[in-house]
């Protein structure tokens, strides 16, 4: 497996349920991202981890709690989330300057 | 706070035509990004920038970092029908601005 994987591809949740989202990286990168995607919007980072040190949260509520184990792994941990966090979410991992994208999990939250 | 101006929003073109978008930015940028983004996927990087003047070239797609360093352009040459999905562009700053502004994306819908 090369690149950057992340699961699942689609999640449909309630708000009153907790689930994960994960990403995994095999570029041997030291930063990995969390960007959510909605219409109509540039992409909004979320947050950055450099050597699995968090070191940028851009401002996000508290329903979302992002882990990464190591820096190769990355989670974003979903509980009691709004019907406005349905989005697109991806992951993406860097070296330098240039950031590699998973394909995203498609969130929809009813 | 900084913004990212990409245009045109959209385009709709026959295959075989030549495609060219662009970006503009309030701010100076010292690098420039690329990417393409298919249907249910990530952004895939197409194009890095590094330097002002610097053209670059990746097969049928060219991408220039402006001179003024506050803008740059795509250009996709003989379009073709896989040429089709949504092109950003994102920039960076130096020193305290080095966070990455991307742009809202143009839409390229590519007729057989």
């Amino acid at each position: 497996e090369t690149g950057v994987t992340q699961t699942p591809r689609h999640l449909v949740m309630g708000m009153t349920n907790k689930k994960s989202l994960k990403c995994e990286q095999h570029l041997g990168h030291n930063a990995m991202y969390w960007y959510k995607q909605s219409a109509k919007k540039p992409l909004e980072l979320m947050f950055v981890y450099n050597f699995k040190e968090q070191t940028e949260n851009n401002s996000v509520p508290s329903r979302f709690s992002p882990e990464c184990p190591n820096s190769s792994h990355l989670f974003l941990h979903l509980h009691t989330l709004q019907p406005e966090d349905s989005a697109l979410y991806l992951c993406a991992s860097s070296q330098e300057e240039e950031l590699f994208f998973g394909s995203g999990t498609q969130l929809s939250v009813l | 706070g900084q913004q990212l101006n990409q245009s045109p929003q959209s385009m709709f073109i026959q295959e075989g035509e030549d495609v060219s978008m662009n970006c503009t930015s309030s701010s100076i940028f010292n690098t420039w990004l690329w990417y393409k983004q298919d249907p249910g996927e990530g952004p895939v990087l197409l194009i890095a920038l590094y330097k002002a003047g610097e053209l670059t070239s990746n097969g049928r797609l060219t991408a220039q970092f402006g001179i003024t360093r506050k803008d740059s352009f795509l250009n996709i040459s003989a379009s073709i029908p896989s040429d089709v999905g949504i092109y950003f562009c994102a920039g960076r700053g130096a020193g305290n601005n080095r966070k990455l502004i991307w742009g809202l994306g143009t839409s390229l819908a590519v007729n057989p």
